[in-house]
């Protein structure tokens, strides 16, 4: 099964600080990167996604930056606030995008 | 629009048990997953169904794993028999054809004694 590692495993920040996850991949078939964000009792919901033909998406405070070369994603979050506090993990799909492989998750706590 | 809907949120079995988990997807969508999501492990692929027809069984999960899309609206996970080391949260989540997003429901978060 192709791989799709995520760090750091966790993370704090200061409010107002500025948050950065990465995700590396295996596949260089992979075209379409999402990262879901998960809150503790809840299933995780899509937040942002890039398709492999673009660098960077910007949603908000939130950017993700795709770099083809070296396969890695990443995630910035700016301005973070307490109520970002959860999980995030990115994903790729394979197989004819039927399905996905998803990374083990970054813990995130922002504190104020 | 109703989500995902998970049932029961909560389940807690002896082990050897029969356990069946349900979940309802969103109203139109084609295709339905089952995860199972656990710290170490993280999000694992169970099954994956197509317009009902089972298009992936999991591989390791065959044995005591057993999927089932009733009609569009209706999927089960049936897990027989329960062993302490299923326990985890079981996420079903639904996607519309052609598109990429997947909708998860809250979970059912599975003890097993």
């Amino acid at each position: 099964q192709q791989q799709v590692r995520q760090s750091p495993q966790s993370l704090t920040v200061w409010e107002g600080g500025t948050t950065v996850l990465t995700c590396s991949y295996e596949d260089s078939t992979f075209n379409y990167f999402p990262w879901y964000q998960q809150f503790p009792g809840e299933g995780p919901a899509l937040l942002i996604s890039i398709l492999s033909v673009s660098d960077k998406k910007e949603d908000g405070r939130f950017t993700t930056f795709f770099n083809k070369r070296e396969k890695k994603l990443s995630l910035h979050i700016i301005d973070s606030q307490p109520g970002d506090s959860a999980t995030y993990f990115c994903a790729a799909p394979y197989t004819g995008n039927y399905k996905y492989v998803f990374g083990a998750g970054t813990r995130l706590k922002v504190i104020a | 629009d109703a989500g995902v809907t998970q049932t029961p949120r909560h389940e807690v079995a002896e082990k050897g048990q029969t356990i069946i988990l349900k979940c309802e997807p969103v109203s139109g969508h084609n295709d339905l997953f089952w995860y199972r999501q656990t710290k170490i492990q993280g999000l694992e692929l169970l099954s994956y169904f197509r317009s009902k027809s089972l298009m992936e069984d999991g591989g390791a999960f065959k044995d005591r794993f057993k999927a089932e899309m009733l009609n569009s609206s209706f999927s089960t996970l049936k897990i027989q028999p329960t062993e302490p080391k299923d326990s985890a949260v079981y996420l079903c989540a639904s996607r519309d054809r052609g598109q990429n997003t997947l909708y998860f429901g809250a979970g059912t978060r599975l003890s097993v004694l």
